[in-house]
């Protein structure tokens, strides 16, 4: 069984870096094909892609975001990362981490985390 | 990169009917596209991957066709579970834009 949660801080100031967990179950990221994303959503809001890290260690971001995205993973304990630097109210958004893998041809999330709600406010 | 336009942003529809949600990519993502849904609360789901695969457990119902830049999700004989919100995504490259979405009410 397939299992995503992610854990963060719930609340941070303008200028800070935002660290978010996904810990998860049931696959691992050393196998072949399998990725981990991270995605957010700003209330009443759309989906937006952030960034993935793969099996192999490949990583993509999302340029709007800049230079302010690292995402990482340590394969021993099930976890994959993401830190985002100078966090701005812009940045208030449900964040979730998605699991990827040999299904497609590409990226399909098919497995979801519950989401972490994050408010930057002063 | 590759933009992802979605359309109708909304869709108001009635039980038992068909509906159909359309993705337009800006080139052409050679059926890697995926669709989602959502509902108020919840995490998204997938529903068809690879422009028309149907995700493991989803009902058949759904279908997803299309192929270079245009792509559709379908669903047929609309069930009160149905009324959620629906997104596409580019899965080809990064970054892996999701389209607007749309929102599937009830009529």
């Amino acid at each position: 069984q397939v299992t995503l949660k992610e854990s963060g801080p719930g609340i941070l100031q303008p200028s800070q870096t935002l660290s978010l967990t996904c810990t998860f179950s049931g696959f691992s990221l050393s196998t072949y094909g399998m990725g981990v994303g991270w995605i957010r959503q700003p209330s009443g809001k759309g989906l937006e892609w952030l960034a993935n890290i793969w099996w192999d260690d490949d990583k993509y971001y999302n340029p709007s975001l800049k230079n302010r995205l690292t995402i990482s993973k340590d394969t021993s304990n099930n976890q994959a990362f993401l830190k985002i630097t100078n966090v701005d109210t812009a940045d208030t958004a449900t964040y979730y981490c998605a699991r990827t893998g040999t299904h497609t041809m590409g990226i399909a999330f098919d497995y979801w985390g519950q989401g972490v709600m994050v408010t930057v406010s002063s | 990169d590759i933009q992802m336009t979605q359309s109708p942003a909304s869709l108001s529809a009635s039980l038992g009917e068909t509906v159909t949600i359309e993705c337009l990519a800006s080139e052409d993502i050679y059926d890697i596209l995926a669709w989602y849904q959502q509902k108020p609360g919840k995490s998204p789901q997938l529903l068809i991957y690879d422009a028309s695969s149907l995700h493991t457990g989803v009902p058949s119902r759904f279908s997803g066709s299309g192929s270079g830049t245009q792509y559709s999700l379908k669903i047929n004989s609309l069930q009160p579970e149905d009324f959620a919100s629906y997104y596409c995504q580019n899965g080809l490259s990064a970054p892996h834009t999701f389209g607007a979405g749309t929102k599937l009410e009830l009529k």
